[in-house]
């Protein structure tokens, strides 16, 4: 089955505990995205890459990372989570030509930094 | 990024009516990608219907049409024969072609009414 896997589902923490959230896929997907749903805002853009190290900033990337060091995976890291960082989050993929193919999205990760 | 808006936070409508939910953007962009996403309470993103910017015919999946006027920049996602199940808030989405960020409106909230 075609998936976006995304681990934890919830996770509950404190300040300055350095955490990572995974993502990965198996559709063999070339871009993949990371971005945070918060009441009010819709989803924001964190970080994307459009293929194995290369990746870029979206638009609130402050206070995260990201690495793709395989085309399967692209976990999101909070060195230093602070609480403005609880949130919802979603990982999602496809295939190049983001403008013409639907992102697949993953289950969801709910953070709360406390 | 481009903006996105949807002025409709919340929606209600009459179990087995049609609704429409508003979306217009902003761009200069000659191509480019518009989307329309549910997102349940259970929280997962589901992706419901795209249409290009060249196509012609406006895109049709099941009972979700999009509305397509382009000189008005809009893109309104139709519901006809309103369900319970569609309760859920509900997203739409830009993507400019070559571009590698998705922009999301903040969304609305539809009730279906029995």
């Amino acid at each position: 089955e075609a998936q976006v896997t995304q681990n934890p589902r919830y996770l509950i923490t404190v300040t300055g505990k350095k955490l990572t959230v995974t993502c990965s896929q198996n559709m063999n997907h070339e871009y993949m995205s990371w971005y945070r749903q918060d009441p009010g805002l819709g989803l924001r853009q964190i970080y994307y890459s459009m293929n194995v190290e290369v990746t870029d900033k979206g638009d609130v990337p402050e206070g995260y990372k990201v690495s793709r060091k395989e085309k399967r995976n692209f976990p999101l890291i909070l060195e230093s989570p602070s609480p403005n960082q609880t949130s919802l989050y979603f990982c999602a993929s496809s295939s190049q030509g983001l403008s013409n193919q639907p992102q697949h999205f993953g289950d969801g990760t709910r953070l709360s930094i406390l | 990024a481009q903006k996105i808006t949807q002025t409709q936070p919340g929606m209600f409508v009459q179990e087995k009516e049609a609704v429409t939910l508003d979306c217009t953007y902003d761009t200069s962009d000659q191509s480019y990608g518009l989307f329309w996403y549910k997102q349940p309470s259970s929280g997962e993103m589901i992706f419901l219907i795209y249409q290009g910017s060249y196509d012609e015919q406006n895109a049709t999946e099941g009972r979700y049409s999009l509305n397509f006027q382009k000189a008005r920049k809009s893109a309104n996602l139709v519901i006809s024969a309103s369900q319970l199940g569609d309760s859920a808030m509900y997203f739409c989405g830009y993507a400019g072609a070559g571009s590698y960020q998705l922009t999301f409106g903040k969304g609305t909230k539809l009730s279906v009414i029995p």
